[in-house]
């Protein structure tokens, strides 16, 4: 069975672009969440997406923003990038809310 | 703030030793423990704790799970060069209505097994 997989593996922005990036749960897996991991907050939760609809939200500024589709494949979207949006973004997915997540390799984001 | 936090935050033991990391948590409606290891990539999942007091084991690997003091352990024993990785302990939280999807990870302990 495939994994989680993340598209696309690394990409290098500048300030002020904007970004998407893509998430494919494992297949059956409803429910995807996001992760950004930097090296001095370690890894810190974005959102939650469960049928389509946003379930939860982390702490992180308007800028970053999701969706899911109906196939449960999920984008992650971040506006106006700034230097600290500089991370390895993860993806995890799990049948349902409350069963383990397993991650994806994630996409690797710079800011120039 | 839902709160993890993992000791020691490193550890370099040699081939053979038995490890024990530590995670200590508060959260608001709890709902399981687990635990993760990463190398260079994706966090790859160990276990998941939702009870008190029952072991998980698997093969050198065990955790076990206190809910009145709020904290887990995970022993490796026999370890191995191959067991060199950090491991995250995160704590899966209700975050209301039938959301259960929110991780919050511990700073991860960095394990290093010499030869």
């Amino acid at each position: 069975k495939a994994g989680v997989t993340q598209t696309p593996r690394y990409l290098i922005k500048t300030r002020g672009q904007q970004v998407t990036l893509s998430c494919s749960p494992i297949s059956g897996h409803r429910s995807v969440s996001w992760y950004q991991q930097t090296p001095g907050q370690g890894l810190q939760f974005l959102f939650e997406y469960f049928s389509e609809t946003q379930r939860n939200k982390g702490n992180f500024p308007g800028r970053f923003s999701g969706r899911q589709f109906s196939n449960s494949r999920s984008e992650m979207n971040v506006s106006t990038l700034e230097l600290g949006d500089s991370a390895l973004y993860l993806c995890a997915s799990s049948f349902q809310g409350g069963q383990p997540q397993h991650f994806g390799d994630g996409t690797r984001l710079s800011i120039l | 703030e839902d709160k993890v936090v993992q000791s020691p935050l490193s550890l370099v033991v040699h081939e053979g030793d038995t490890v024990t990391l530590n995670c200590s948590y508060e959260v608001t409606n709890f709902r399981s423990l687990l635990w993760y290891k990463q190398e260079k990539k994706a966090p790859t999942f160990l276990f998941m704790l939702t009870s008190s007091g029952i072991e998980k084991k698997s093969g050198r690997l065990s955790s076990i799970l206190d809910k009145k003091e709020l904290f887990s352990i995970l022993n490796i024993t026999a370890t191995q060069t191959g067991d060199s990785a950090v491991y995250l302990c995160a704590v899966l939280a209700n975050a209301g209505g039938t959301s259960y999807g929110k991780l919050t990870f511990g700073q991860g302990t960095i394990l290093t097994v010499h030869p």
